[in-house]
Formats: structure tokens, C-alpha cells, sequence
């Protein structure tokens, strides 16, 4: 069965610092990645996708993730994390179903990421 | 710019009261989800729907339906409210066949059920 693992519940980083929000997945095919950010009160917003080509790629806010096929993830990664960055942060596969299927996503337990000024 | 609205933020209801959580989106989606999201276990699937009056049952559908009477309106209905659907709830929408293409989410409703 599909599934999404974020091991980390809730990092907490000093402001400056690098970051790394690990997410694995277990699915049998090639499968369609993305990352989203909700900020306190709101709906997910997306950060980056991943569908095919480059393993590496970028996203909004300076945020990057890569994938790696052999290890089943997809890390998120921000070289230097802002106080505004404080969110939660769901790593999440999309299967390439049917067309009555399309777009139906399995998303992990999220990070709750805390940034220290 | 695209545009999911859930009518409410915040709701607060009665055991055994039947609720409705409606969901309108303005980009012409075919596709129409709702997930319930709560703390360590992420977003889980309720329902979704691919077409006006069609609908799927995601992972957690008890409790719940759902109506699609128009392209643009999702609603999820609580039949008989329960103080264990007191929860985070989330619409989205999607081009139909967009499976590469990102869900596009409302702000959520934040339904408590005394």
C-alpha cells in the first residue's frame, strides 16, 4: 500500500541555521512528490513538486528538496531558515490513477518545524 | 489567481446535530476533496468527487457524505454529529487527469462538537 512517513513530529532550529525535513514513501511505481507549508489558521500551500527529470529541484521561499530513488525520499532543505518559515509541513505522493482518480494524494504526519530568533 | 473557499472558518455544533461544511471553487475543477486533519496523523481523505453527482470514498468515510449537485460546490455533511469529528476539516480541487498537477486547498474549517 502507498504510504508517507515524516519521521520528525517537531524540529526546533535556531534562526540562520541550515534545514533538512526528512520524508520516505513506499509506493511501487515512479510517484508524483510535493511538499506544502501551513502556516497557523491556514490552508496548505505548496512549496515544490517533483514529477520526473532533475532529482533535485527548487520551490518557493528558498526551499529545495531531492529526491532519491534508491532511499525511497524526498528531504526538504533551506540552507538558512527564517522566523517566518515557523510552520508544519507535509511531504505528500500523488498517484498517477485513473482519470476519475486523478490528483488523489496520501500525505504524511507532518513536521511542526519551531525557528529560535 | 485560483480560489478554493470553505464558508466557514470556525463552527461549533451539538452532538446529533446533522452538519454541512460547503466548499466552492472558481477555477472550473473537475475534481473535489475533503480531508479531515488531525494533530501526529496528517491529512486523511474523506471523500472526493471527479464529476458532478459522482463521488469516491477516501480513507475515512464513516460518519460522513457527501454532496456534488454543481461543478463548482463540494459539500460534506456530518449526518449525526460526533464529538470524535471534532477536527480540522480541508477542501480541494484539481483539473481532472492533473495527477502531476498540485491540489489547490481552502483555509479550512475548524469544526468543534460539544
Amino acid at each position: 500500500a502507498q504510504s508517507v512517513t515524516q519521521p520528525d513530529i517537531h524540529i526546533t532550529v535556531s534562526e540562520g541555521a541550515s534545514l533538512e525535513l526528512r520524508c520516505n514513501y513506499s509506493y511501487g511505481a515512479t510517484p508524483y512528490l510535493f511538499w506544502y507549508v501551513q502556516s497557523p489558521g491556514q490552508g496548505l500551500q505548496l512549496l515544490l513538486k517533483y514529477f520526473s527529470g532533475d532529482t533535485l529541484v527548487q520551490g518557493i521561499k528558498g526551499f529545495e528538496a531531492e529526491f532519491k530513488r534508491s532511499q525511497s525520499s524526498f528531504n526538504l532543505r533551506k540552507p538558512s531558515v527564517h522566523w517566518s518559515d515557523a510552520a508544519e509541513y507535509f511531504c505528500a505522493v500523488g498517484a498517477p490513477l485513473s482519470y476519475n482518480q486523478g490528483g488523489k494524494l496520501i500525505f504524511g504526519q507532518g513536521t511542526e518545524l519551531s525557528v529560535k530568533p | 489567481d485560483v480560489k478554493v473557499t470553505q464558508s466557514s472558518r470556525y463552527l461549533v455544533k451539538r452532538t446529533g446535530e446533522k452538519v454541512f461544511l460547503e466548499c466552492v471553487q472558481d477555477m472550473d475543477h473537475e475534481n473535489m476533496f475533503w480531508y479531515r486533519q488531525d494533530p501526529g496523523l496528517g491529512l486523511r481523505l474523506i471523500y472526493f468527487s471527479y464529476d458532478v453527482k459522482m463521488k469516491e470514498k477516501g480513507d475515512i468515510p464513516e460518519g460522513y457524505s457527501v454532496s456534488r449537485e454543481k461543478k463548482e460546490r463540494f459539500s460534506l455533511i456530518l449526518e449525526s454529529a460526533s464529538t470524535n469529528q471534532t477536527s480540522m476539516y480541508l477542501c480541494a480541487s484539481i483539473r481532472q487527469g492533473g495527477s502531476n498537477q498540485p491540489q489547490h486547498f481552502g483555509d479550512g474549517t475548524r469544526l468543534s462538537i460539544l
